[in-house]
């Protein structure tokens, strides 16, 4: 069945930039998601990308794409104390639900 | 919109008892979807409804635990009865399909089963 890898925890220092990194098995999937849970929330969708694109750019966050290695990637820029969150990477077919990794915690040091 | 909706928002009972969870999707949505988080698991897709009807409820871990969706803007899961190991976060989420896959999570419910 889909599997959805990502590392665990990551810890970055303040003003610097985080890579979050994920790896999905579906080669069908046609969206790749990122999404963010603060402590206490439910899950906030944070972006998304098409699976015909390599790269999406929105603010402070890019998201690469690499289809051939099944990778995708969120990079946070000027990473700030309120980016502390686990990070769900997440990927979809055309008929079937989500299927969501176990979650990145970044944490974030002043 | 108020984006999804459920309540309680916490929940302490004690084993035995019978819990009620509630959520109210995104009007128009038309999927509907319960997970539950714990640490050790992670997020677990528990089932999930379209129009209203089930198509997935093989996340359900054991016979104790039911969901219904008796209409489009509502969806109950009960567990009954209750035990310790049931004691997670529980999230309800929808979507609308026709415009891709994306989930929209309620705030969850924090059930304690002592």
């Amino acid at each position: 069945g889909e599997d959805v890898e990502q590392s665990l925890f990551l810890s970055v220092r303040e003003g610097d930039s985080s890579v979050i990194n994920c790896t999905y098995t579906d080669s069908s999937s046609t969206y790749l998601y990122w999404y963010k849970q603060e402590p206490g929330a439910g899950l906030q969708l944070l972006t998304y990308i098409f699976s015909n694109m390599d790269m999406k750019q929105d603010q402070r966050l890019t998201v690469l794409l690499n289809k051939k290695d099944k990778h995708l990637s969120l990079r946070i820029a000027d990473t700030q104390t309120g980016d502390s969150a686990i990070y769900f990477c997440a990927e979809g077919g055309r008929n079937t639900p989500l299927v969501f990794g176990k979650g990145t915690r970044l944490s974030v040091i002043a | 919109d108020a984006g999804v909706i459920q309540s309680p928002r916490h929940e302490v009972t004690e084993m035995g008892q019978e819990v009620t969870l509630r959520c109210k999707p995104i009007s128009g949505h038309d999927y509907l979807f319960w997970y539950r988080q714990t640490m050790m698991r992670g997020l677990e897709l528990l089932i999930y409804f379209n129009n209203n009807v089930p198509i997935d409820d093989s996340g359900m871990p054991e016979d104790r635990f039911s969901a219904k969706m008796p209409n489009a803007s509502f969806s109950t899961l009960k567990i009954q009865p209750s035990e310790p190991r049931d004691s997670a976060v529980y999230f309800c989420a929808s979507s609308f399909a026709a415009s891709g896959w994306t989930q929209y999570f309620g705030p969850g419910t924090r059930l304690l089963v002592l």
